[in-house]
């Protein structure tokens, strides 16, 4: 496709409840990241890859947050056992090196909206 | 945490006038990026300033840098009631780590 992907683009879970949120990159990036917003706030850095390796993973505040990239393309943020406080969307970003080099642009998809109940 | 904060946190001005955001932010950087969100929408890059460069204009955009102060300002000239939307600064810190910290926002409305 052309731009970012990301699905689904709403999720209501119960707490206590498993979710996964998908990301499909710009076919070619190198560099996929996960954001967290809040509702009137910021973008919150979670992690990032570059190709299959997760370079930073600072971001993510707990253990139940878990990210991969398993081929270096598509990208899964797992959350488990979802408390009320994991409310918020989850925003995917991708970005070429030459992109990086001379724009400093990241692509951003529509994200995430995870509501839990 | 947020690298940044942004001043105001929400401004409305008339259509046609000029709309000006404030960026502060805490430590030495790289880079400095504004984006713009739309109620719903992902962010959308606008423009970057690296920490070399005072000034850099991009169509009805003009934004500068202090690196002394550790602020940048977004001028936004003519606006037009489509510029309504959220913007935020973005730092880069790290040479070696490619993420970019963003600030708190502000929401801009335009009247027509």
């Amino acid at each position: 496709g052309a731009g970012v992907s990301q699905s689904p683009r709403y999720k209501v879970a119960k707490r206590g409840q498993d979710v996964a949120l998908r990301c499909d990159p710009i076919s070619g990036h190198v560099s996929l990241f996960w954001y967290q917003q809040a509702l009137g706030q910021g973008p919150e850095f979670l992690t990032y890859f570059q190709n299959e390796a997760q370079l930073d993973k600072s971001g993510l505040p707990s253990d139940r947050f878990f990210a991969e990239r398993p081929e270096g393309s598509v990208s899964t943020l797992k959350i488990q056992r979802t408390q009320q406080e994991d409310s918020a969307v989850y925003l995917c970003a991708s970005s070429f090196p030459w992109d990086r080099k001379n724009t400093g642009e990241l692509f951003f998809g529509e994200g995430s909206r995870l509501t839990v109940l | 945490s947020q690298q940044g904060e942004e001043d105001p946190q929400a401004l409305s001005i008339q259509e046609g006038e000029n709309a000006t955001m404030n960026c502060s932010y805490k430590t030495s950087i790289n880079n400095l990026q504004w984006y713009r969100q739309n109620s719903g929408r992902g962010l959308v890059h606008l423009i970057l300033i690296r920490s070399n460069e005072r000034e850099k204009h991009s169509g009805r955009l003009r934004v500068t840098l202090d690196t002394s102060k550790k602020s940048s300002s977004l001028l936004i000239t003519a606006s037009r009631a489509a510029d309504t939307a959220s913007y935020f600064c973005a730092t880069e810190v790290d040479f070696g780590n490619e993420k970019l910290t963003f600030g708190t926002g502000t929401r801009l409305t335009i009247i027509p």
